[in-house]
Protein backbone atom coordinates (compact mmCIF):
# COMPACT_ATOMS: atom_id res chain seq x y z
CA UNK A 1 0.00 0.00 0.00
CA UNK A 2 1.39 3.53 -0.77
CA UNK A 3 2.26 5.34 1.79
CA UNK A 4 4.04 8.67 2.56
CA UNK A 5 7.46 8.90 3.50
CA UNK A 6 9.64 11.39 5.31
CA UNK A 7 13.15 11.93 6.63
CA UNK A 8 15.39 12.33 8.61
CA UNK A 9 13.15 10.38 11.24
CA UNK A 10 15.09 12.53 13.71
CA UNK A 11 16.93 15.63 13.65
CA UNK A 12 18.58 17.37 16.38
CA UNK A 13 19.99 21.57 15.41
CA UNK A 14 21.55 23.83 17.06
CA UNK A 15 19.13 26.86 17.90
CA UNK A 16 20.16 29.61 15.15
CA UNK A 17 20.74 27.24 12.68
CA UNK A 18 18.50 26.29 9.29
CA UNK A 19 16.69 22.99 8.97
CA UNK A 20 15.26 21.18 5.99
CA UNK A 21 12.38 18.33 7.03
CA UNK A 22 11.59 16.10 3.49
CA UNK A 23 8.71 14.89 2.44
CA UNK A 24 7.74 12.09 0.02
CA UNK A 25 3.89 11.79 -0.80
CA UNK A 26 1.95 9.63 -2.15
CA UNK A 27 2.72 9.95 -5.89
CA UNK A 28 -1.00 10.69 -7.61
CA UNK A 29 -2.15 12.99 -4.65
CA UNK A 30 -2.31 16.71 -5.42
CA UNK A 31 -2.34 18.46 -1.90
CA UNK A 32 0.25 18.11 0.42
CA UNK A 33 0.34 19.81 4.07
CA UNK A 34 2.92 20.25 7.07
CA UNK A 35 1.48 20.20 10.81
CA UNK A 36 3.40 19.48 14.14
CA UNK A 37 2.82 18.25 17.02
CA UNK A 38 4.66 19.71 20.48
CA UNK A 39 5.08 16.86 22.84
CA UNK A 40 2.06 15.87 24.71
CA UNK A 41 -0.03 18.33 22.71
CA UNK A 42 -1.95 18.48 20.03
CA UNK A 43 -1.73 18.23 15.95
CA UNK A 44 -1.39 21.87 14.65
CA UNK A 45 -1.87 22.66 10.89
CA UNK A 46 0.93 25.05 9.57
CA UNK A 47 0.75 25.12 5.90
CA UNK A 48 -1.33 23.63 2.62
CA UNK A 49 -0.09 23.37 -0.49
CA UNK A 50 -1.81 22.57 -3.91
CA UNK A 51 -0.32 23.72 -7.57
CA UNK A 52 2.65 24.81 -6.42
CA UNK A 53 1.01 27.28 -4.12
CA UNK A 54 -0.05 27.38 -0.45
CA UNK A 55 -3.64 27.29 -0.45
CA UNK A 56 -3.43 28.09 3.48
CA UNK A 57 -1.52 28.48 6.29
CA UNK A 58 -1.71 29.13 10.11
CA UNK A 59 -0.37 31.67 12.33
CA UNK A 60 2.27 29.54 12.97
CA UNK A 61 3.70 29.91 9.59
CA UNK A 62 5.62 33.26 9.71
CA UNK A 63 8.68 34.21 7.70
CA UNK A 64 10.65 31.83 9.28
CA UNK A 65 9.19 28.80 7.50
CA UNK A 66 8.92 28.45 3.97
CA UNK A 67 7.43 25.25 1.69
CA UNK A 68 8.65 23.76 -1.36
CA UNK A 69 8.21 20.88 -4.24
CA UNK A 70 11.43 20.95 -5.53
CA UNK A 71 10.93 18.27 -8.01
CA UNK A 72 7.56 15.81 -8.64
CA UNK A 73 8.02 13.60 -6.25
CA UNK A 74 9.40 15.78 -2.61
CA UNK A 75 8.17 18.56 -0.42
CA UNK A 76 10.09 20.10 1.68
CA UNK A 77 9.34 22.51 5.04
CA UNK A 78 12.23 24.52 5.85
CA UNK A 79 12.55 26.21 9.25
CA UNK A 80 14.99 28.93 9.30
CA UNK A 81 16.97 30.07 12.43
CA UNK A 82 15.61 27.72 14.40
CA UNK A 83 14.37 27.89 18.23
CA UNK A 84 13.99 26.24 21.22
CA UNK A 85 10.00 25.89 20.96
CA UNK A 86 10.21 24.83 17.52
CA UNK A 87 11.06 21.47 19.19
CA UNK A 88 8.43 19.06 18.02
CA UNK A 89 7.33 15.93 15.52
CA UNK A 90 7.01 17.48 12.21
CA UNK A 91 4.19 15.12 9.93
CA UNK A 92 3.74 15.48 6.36
CA UNK A 93 0.00 14.47 5.06
CA UNK A 94 -1.18 14.33 1.34
CA UNK A 95 -4.25 13.56 -0.28
CA UNK A 96 -5.74 13.44 -4.02
CA UNK A 97 -8.50 16.21 -3.92
CA UNK A 98 -8.39 18.15 -1.21
CA UNK A 99 -9.42 19.16 2.50
CA UNK A 100 -12.81 16.73 2.25
CA UNK A 101 -10.56 13.66 1.82
CA UNK A 102 -8.81 11.13 3.37
CA UNK A 103 -5.29 12.81 4.93
CA UNK A 104 -2.26 10.04 4.67
CA UNK A 105 0.16 11.20 7.27
CA UNK A 106 3.87 10.28 7.28
CA UNK A 107 5.56 8.62 9.93
CA UNK A 108 6.93 12.14 11.31
CA UNK A 109 9.84 13.69 11.90
CA UNK A 110 11.49 14.24 15.09
CA UNK A 111 13.24 17.44 15.52
CA UNK A 112 14.89 18.85 18.71
CA UNK A 113 16.52 22.12 18.91
CA UNK A 114 19.36 22.52 21.46
CA UNK B 1 -10.62 31.68 17.64
CA UNK B 2 -11.89 28.44 16.97
CA UNK B 3 -12.07 25.90 20.00
CA UNK B 4 -12.47 22.44 19.80
CA UNK B 5 -12.92 20.44 22.68
CA UNK B 6 -12.00 16.78 23.59
CA UNK B 7 -12.03 14.73 26.62
CA UNK B 8 -8.57 15.00 28.60
CA UNK B 9 -8.79 12.48 30.68
CA UNK B 10 -8.97 9.08 29.48
CA UNK B 11 -11.48 6.69 28.77
CA UNK B 12 -11.25 3.51 30.01
CA UNK B 13 -13.51 0.54 29.42
CA UNK B 14 -13.87 -3.28 29.35
CA UNK B 15 -13.60 -5.35 26.27
CA UNK B 16 -16.69 -5.98 24.40
CA UNK B 17 -18.30 -2.57 25.39
CA UNK B 18 -19.35 0.99 23.65
CA UNK B 19 -16.25 3.57 23.22
CA UNK B 20 -17.96 6.81 22.96
CA UNK B 21 -15.99 9.76 22.51
CA UNK B 22 -16.85 13.33 22.17
CA UNK B 23 -15.83 16.42 20.06
CA UNK B 24 -17.68 19.76 20.70
CA UNK B 25 -16.52 22.96 18.93
CA UNK B 26 -17.02 26.62 19.49
CA UNK B 27 -16.66 29.70 17.09
CA UNK B 28 -16.70 27.60 14.10
CA UNK B 29 -18.68 26.43 10.95
CA UNK B 30 -16.91 23.60 9.36
CA UNK B 31 -17.53 22.32 6.11
CA UNK B 32 -16.39 18.30 7.30
CA UNK B 33 -15.34 16.45 10.26
CA UNK B 34 -12.53 14.07 11.03
CA UNK B 35 -11.70 11.17 13.35
CA UNK B 36 -8.34 10.11 13.47
CA UNK B 37 -6.15 7.21 15.55
CA UNK B 38 -3.05 8.18 17.00
CA UNK B 39 -0.49 5.41 18.61
CA UNK B 40 2.21 6.93 20.56
CA UNK B 41 4.69 8.09 18.39
CA UNK B 42 2.94 7.72 15.06
CA UNK B 43 1.27 9.68 13.02
CA UNK B 44 -2.63 10.11 12.51
CA UNK B 45 -4.17 7.44 10.85
CA UNK B 46 -7.46 8.78 9.34
CA UNK B 47 -10.52 7.14 10.28
CA UNK B 48 -14.00 8.54 9.28
CA UNK B 49 -14.83 11.57 7.56
CA UNK B 50 -18.71 13.35 8.11
CA UNK B 51 -19.84 16.04 6.18
CA UNK B 52 -21.81 19.09 7.60
CA UNK B 53 -24.96 17.75 6.04
CA UNK B 54 -24.54 14.28 7.35
CA UNK B 55 -26.07 12.97 10.64
CA UNK B 56 -24.09 9.85 10.81
CA UNK B 57 -21.31 7.64 9.05
CA UNK B 58 -20.67 3.64 9.87
CA UNK B 59 -17.84 2.04 8.97
CA UNK B 60 -17.15 -1.67 10.23
CA UNK B 61 -17.55 -1.26 14.64
CA UNK B 62 -17.22 3.02 13.94
CA UNK B 63 -20.00 5.16 13.65
CA UNK B 64 -19.49 9.35 13.92
CA UNK B 65 -22.70 11.35 14.59
CA UNK B 66 -22.19 15.17 13.67
CA UNK B 67 -24.52 17.89 15.57
CA UNK B 68 -24.37 21.30 13.43
CA UNK B 69 -26.68 22.42 16.11
CA UNK B 70 -25.24 21.20 18.90
CA UNK B 71 -22.02 21.69 17.51
CA UNK B 72 -20.88 18.15 18.63
CA UNK B 73 -19.43 15.06 16.92
CA UNK B 74 -19.77 11.54 18.94
CA UNK B 75 -17.25 8.70 17.69
CA UNK B 76 -18.54 5.10 18.73
CA UNK B 77 -16.46 2.10 18.60
CA UNK B 78 -18.81 -1.10 19.48
CA UNK B 79 -17.24 -4.76 20.71
CA UNK B 80 -14.22 -2.43 21.71
CA UNK B 81 -10.84 -4.39 21.61
CA UNK B 82 -7.82 -3.66 23.58
CA UNK B 83 -6.64 -3.50 20.10
CA UNK B 84 -8.59 -0.05 19.78
CA UNK B 85 -6.45 1.39 23.17
CA UNK B 86 -5.16 4.51 20.85
CA UNK B 87 -5.36 8.43 21.29
CA UNK B 88 -8.19 9.43 19.27
CA UNK B 89 -8.48 12.81 17.37
CA UNK B 90 -11.07 15.13 15.72
CA UNK B 91 -10.49 17.04 12.87
CA UNK B 92 -12.67 20.16 11.55
CA UNK B 93 -11.56 21.29 7.75
CA UNK B 94 -13.45 24.06 5.81
CA UNK B 95 -13.10 23.85 2.29
CA UNK B 96 -10.01 26.07 1.76
CA UNK B 97 -8.00 23.00 2.94
CA UNK B 98 -7.15 24.56 6.68
CA UNK B 99 -7.49 21.85 9.71
CA UNK B 100 -7.92 22.26 13.74
CA UNK B 101 -7.52 19.17 15.66
CA UNK B 102 -8.56 18.68 19.07
CA UNK B 103 -6.10 17.19 21.78
CA UNK B 104 -7.31 13.99 21.43
CA UNK B 105 -8.70 11.50 24.03
CA UNK B 106 -6.91 8.55 25.21
CA UNK B 107 -8.94 5.03 25.03
CA UNK B 108 -8.12 2.29 27.13
CA UNK B 109 -9.67 -1.07 26.43
CA UNK B 110 -8.97 -3.68 29.03
CA UNK B 111 -9.47 -7.42 29.02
Amino acid sequence: EPEVTQTPSHQVTQMGQEVILRCVPISNHLYFYWYRQILGQKVEFLVSFYNNEISEKSEIFDDQFSVERPDGSNFTLKIRSTKLEDSAMYFCASNVAGGDETQYFGPGTRLLVL
Amino acid sequence: SQKIEQNSEALNIQEGKTATLTCNYTNYSPAYLQWYRQDPGRGPVFLLLIRENEKEKRKERLKVTFDTTLKQSLFHITASQPADSATYLCALGNNFNKFYFGSGTKLNVKP
